[in-house]
């Protein structure tokens, strides 16, 4: 079975900080990783995935995260914060494509504050 | 880029009553669409997934008798909880992807309810 821990339910920085949102997962097969971004009153918005090559992944809004799967992790970061950053964030895997790619299994969640 | 439009955005019933959900996509025919839900603190859970025109497939622990998903159309799929108690009061989020399995997924801003 998969899981994903995000630790830190709440993270604040100031703006022009550097953003890490730390996210682990469990699989027994080699794992789709996403983070996903939820704003006020809107729906959830894909940031990144990884699926398979680079490790290192970019995504929108300057975002990148990185694979490490000798540490099961897929942690979010961004080198300087911005005020429109402050949302909520998810982190999910999946386990293939054709075997229910988009069957995701998301984390908590970690609500991103940032101040002037 | 494509949209899911979530109704209501918030609901207040009291208990023993029937509430639907509706999930629609706008510029996209959305043959699958998932049901997720999501209590204070705790990672977004898959309810169900249903294919247009398909029964939904309910994930274990969920009831299909108490959540009655219906997918009649491509751009249409709803969510009813029947007799909610106050238990069933959670964040339900649907998303929706298109026929390629690798597109990505469009979120709903999703639904509160409350249930007195």
């Amino acid at each position: 079975a998969q899981s994903v821990t995000q630790l830190g339910s709440h993270v604040s920085v100031s703006e022009g900080a550097l953003v890490l949102l730390r996210c682990n997962y469990s699989s027994s097969v080699p794992p789709y990783l996403f983070w996903y971004v939820q704003y006020p009153n809107q729906g959830l918005q894909l940031l990144l995935k990884y699926t398979t090559g680079a490790t290192l992944v970019k995504g929108i809004n300057g975002f990148e995260a990185e694979f490490k799967k000798s540490e099961t992790s897929f942690h979010l970061t961004k080198p300087s914060a911005h005020m429109s950053d402050a949302a909520e964030y998810f982190c999910a895997v999946s386990t293939s494509f054709s075997g229910g790619y988009n069957k995701l299994i998301f984390g908590a969640g970690t609500r991103l504050a940032v101040h002037p | 880029g494509a949209v899911v439009s979530q109704h209501p955005s918030w609901v207040i019933c009291k208990s023993g009553t029937s509430v639907k959900i509706e999930c629609r996509s706008l510029d996209f025919q959305a043959t699958t669409m998932f049901w997720y839900r999501q209590f204070p603190k705790q990672s977004l859970m898959l309810m169900a997934t249903s294919n247009e025109g398909s029964k939904a497939t309910y994930e274990q622990g969920v009831e299909k008798d108490k959540f009655l998903i219906n997918h009649a159309s491509l751009t249409l799929s709803t969510l009813t909880v029947t007799s909610a108690h106050p238990e069933d009061s959670s964040f339900y989020i649907c998303s929706a992807r298109g026929r390629d399995l690798r597109e990505k997924l469009f979120f709903g801003s999703g639904t509160q309810l409350s249930v007195l």
